[in-house]
């Protein structure tokens, strides 16, 4: 039973530049959630997405962009990358929309040069 | 405003010691309450989830505990290893409306198992 993968790994990229970061939820799950974490912090949350669509926005500017295709994986993305986005890019993947549990991917360290 | 606040924000303690962290909340309307385990640079990994009706949760060596009524939680770690050394996350999760969910996350107890 896969669980929730992302890709890459690592990422250095330069201020103004955009960037794109995948993820592939738990097998069987069909709702994905976004979350930023800076380096000694809680995850912060920017969006959920759920049937191809955003379903929940958190605080975050619309720099960050997302989208779920139809197998249920979904990508992040964030244009004119600034220093302060450098962070770890963590996905999570649940079964609909009621407040279970949450699978968490090992996430994306973004570094922004 | 929605808001989980945990301490310490660090802690060292002797492999084999117990250890036991807390956690406040002010969320409303509150759904549910779970802990995370988060060893650096990776993902969380769920401990416990509760629900209002849960005052304690076993899994293995951690023990979480929920008092609706004061709004605390705390996880307690039974006879620690070096593997527990992580930072361990409450995430308190309300629920608004139908088929919407809100999660607050803690800022994390950073945890040290020394030999």
């Amino acid at each position: 039973d896969a669980g929730v993968t992302q890709s890459p790994t690592h990422l250095i990229k330069t201020r103004g530049q955009q960037v794109t970061l995948r993820c592939s939820p738990k097998s069987g799950h069909d709702t994905v959630s976004w979350y930023q974490q800076a380096l000694g912090q809680g995850p912060q949350f920017i969006f959920q997405y759920y049937e191809e669509e955003e379903r929940q926005r958190g605080n975050f500017p619309d720099r960050f962009s997302g989208h779920q295709f139809p197998n249920y994986s979904s990508e992040l993305n964030v244009n004119a990358l600034l220093l302060g986005d450098s962070a770890l890019y963590l996905c999570a993947s649940s079964l609909g929309l009621d407040a279970g549990e949450q699978f968490f991917g090992p996430g994306t360290r973004l570094t922004v040069l | 405003k929605n808001q989980v606040e945990q301490s310490p924000q660090s802690l060292i303690i002797l492999e084999g010691k117990n250890c036991t962290l807390q956690c406040n909340y002010t969320v409303s309307p509150f759904s549910n309450l779970r802990w995370y385990k988060q060893d650096t640079g990776r993902g969380p990994v769920s401990l416990t989830i509760m629900t209002f009706s849960e005052n304690t949760k076993s899994n293995g060596r951690y023990t979480a505990t929920l008092d609706a009524d004061t709004k605390q939680s705390s996880l307690h770690i039974t006879a620690s290893q070096l593997s527990d050394s992580a930072s361990y996350i409450c995430v308190v999760s309300a629920s608004p409306g139908a088929g919407s969910y809100q999660l607050t996350f803690g800022k994390g107890t950073k945890l040290s198992v020394i030999p």
